[in-house]
């Protein structure tokens, strides 16, 4: 049972936009930056946005990141096959002193 | 550039307990301010965060692991490690070890993880 609450999937087609979503409680998302990562199967999840639309270079614009209250979105316009990976969304939560994670999205492409 | 690579057996067997070890290169463990986390998937599932060491030594667990899970740091070898005593086949999971640069930062390097899984 992962703190932070995601879909377990969403699925758009080529060119779409499509959002996902991330929702916690006020000491993780509520105070605190939510990170997004990709992974790809078979790889180690990769930084990719947080909710202040900070991405690491290579990651394209079409990927934007928000967060109002205690739930957070990922965006992605212009959808390209190559998204197509699962999306786990994280948190800071103060009364932890350490990370949280949710249950991550499955992007399809179709 | 900072990069991690996990080391330790891929099968450890119910009530024993689990080692890892996380060579890092490129970065310091005695690092004031880098947090270095280890970090689960089990097969097909999401992410959980276990806990981490910084600043020379302290460390901070995962309160649904806390009972078993100790994290330590080798400064002569630029290491850390992970100890999970009396393992289940619920431990069976991909470990990654992973830094972040500060509290409340992302995780912005990860070893490419090593599969445990707890088996007689």
């Amino acid at each position: 049972q992962s703190v932070l609450t995601q879909p377990p999937s969403a699925s758009g087609t080529p060119g779409q936009r499509v959002t996902m979503s991330c929702s916690g409680s006020y000491p993780n998302i509520g105070k605190n930056t939510v990170d997004w990562y990709q992974q790809l199967p078979g790889t180690a999840p990769k930084f990719f946005i947080d909710s202040a639309n900070r991405r690491p270079s290579g990651v394209p614009d079409r990927f934007s990141g928000s967060k109002s209250g205690t739930s957070a979105s990922l965006a992605i316009s212009g959808l390209q096959s190559e998204d197509e990976a699962d999306y786990f969304c994280a948190a800071w939560d103060d009364s932890l002193n350490g990370w949280v994670f949710g249950g991550g999205t499955k992007l399809t492409v179709l | 550039q900072v990069q991690l690579q996990e080391s330790g057996p891929g099968r450890v067997k119910p009530s024993e307990t689990l080692s890892l070890s996380c060579n890092v290169s490129g970065g310091s463990v005695i690092s004031g301010s880098d947090y270095w986390s280890w970090i689960r998937q089990p097969p097909g599932k999401g992410l959980e965060w276990i806990g981490y060491i910084y600043n020379s030594g302290r460390t901070n667990y995962n309160p649904s692991l806390k009972t078993r899970v100790t994290i330590s740091g080798d400064t002569s070898k630029n290491q850390f490690s992970l100890r999970v005593t009396s393992v289940t086949a619920a431990d069976t999971a991909i470990y990654y070890c992973a830094r972040a640069r500060y509290s409340s930062s992302p995780f912005d390097h990860w070893g490419q993880g090593t599969l445990v899984t707890v088996s007689s």
